[in-house]
């Protein structure tokens, strides 16, 4: 079974700054989908960013992009020029490609960023 | 846009009380999925669905039952409600073919 570890329950960084929030993964499958979703206070959760694991290059969106290091199963995310507005728990989330189980997520434990003016 | 609602945003029963939480999603999913989130654990997945009447057990089955009787509609139940089910449930959507899940707001319940 997969398992994605999030090692920060919570972090800070000062509006304008950049910050990375860490995710490691374990899987023995080759190609797989990782996810970043963003749950802001009292909101629904919604997708921040994705990675195809057969894909090289990291997943840029805007303010946010990834660090994928497929051999070292490290996931991790930067949010560059912060906003009050991206204060969120922070969620990394793992999704097989096989078979009916392909559709399902895997979560992290979340990590709770705070954005400080 | 996709819109998933849930049924109630915060709900208390009490023990022993049989529980439905209801979720509704609006673009034709194939995939629906019950999550229960917990601090400091994430997000677990009790059960999904991949199809109407189908269901597999996600993660953490136990005290839970599904219902999916039609495609934009997808049923958890607690059959007998306890207090370590007190938490926060998220329903989520997909089809196939996009690699995206969309949430519902989410049911804080309660069991007293």
């Amino acid at each position: 079974a997969q398992t994605v570890t999030q090692s920060q329950p919570e972090m800070s960084v000062q509006e304008a700054e950049t910050v990375t929030l860490s995710c490691t993964y374990d899987t023995s499958e080759s190609d797989y989908y990782l996810f970043w979703y963003k749950q802001p206070p009292s909101r629904q959760m919604i997708l921040v960013i994705r990675q195809e694991a057969y894909k090289q290059q990291n997943a840029t969106e805007n303010r946010f992009s990834v660090n994928f290091q497929k051999a070292a199963k490290s996931f991790s995310l930067k949010i560059s020029d912060s906003q009050l507005g991206d204060a969120a728990m922070y969620f990394c989330a793992y999704r097989s490609r096989l078979g009916t189980s392909g559709s399902r997520l895997t979560f992290g434990e979340g990590t709770q960023l705070t954005v400080n003016p | 846009d996709v819109k998933v609602t849930q049924s109630s945003r915060y709900l208390v029963k009490r023990t022993g009380e049989k529980v439905f939480l209801e979720c509704v999603q609006d673009m034709d999913h194939e995939n629906m999925f019950w999550y229960r989130q917990d601090p400091g654990l994430g997000l677990r997945l009790i059960y999904f669905s991949y199809d109407v009447k189908m269901k597999e057990k996600g993660d953490i089955p136990e005290g839970y039952s599904v219902s999916r009787e039609k495609k934009e509609r997808f049923s958890l139940i607690l059959e007998s409600a306890s207090t370590n089910q007190t938490s926060m449930y998220l329903c989520a959507s997909s089809t196939g073919g996009t690699h995206e899940q969309f949430f519902g707001p989410g049911t804080r319940l309660t069991v007293l």
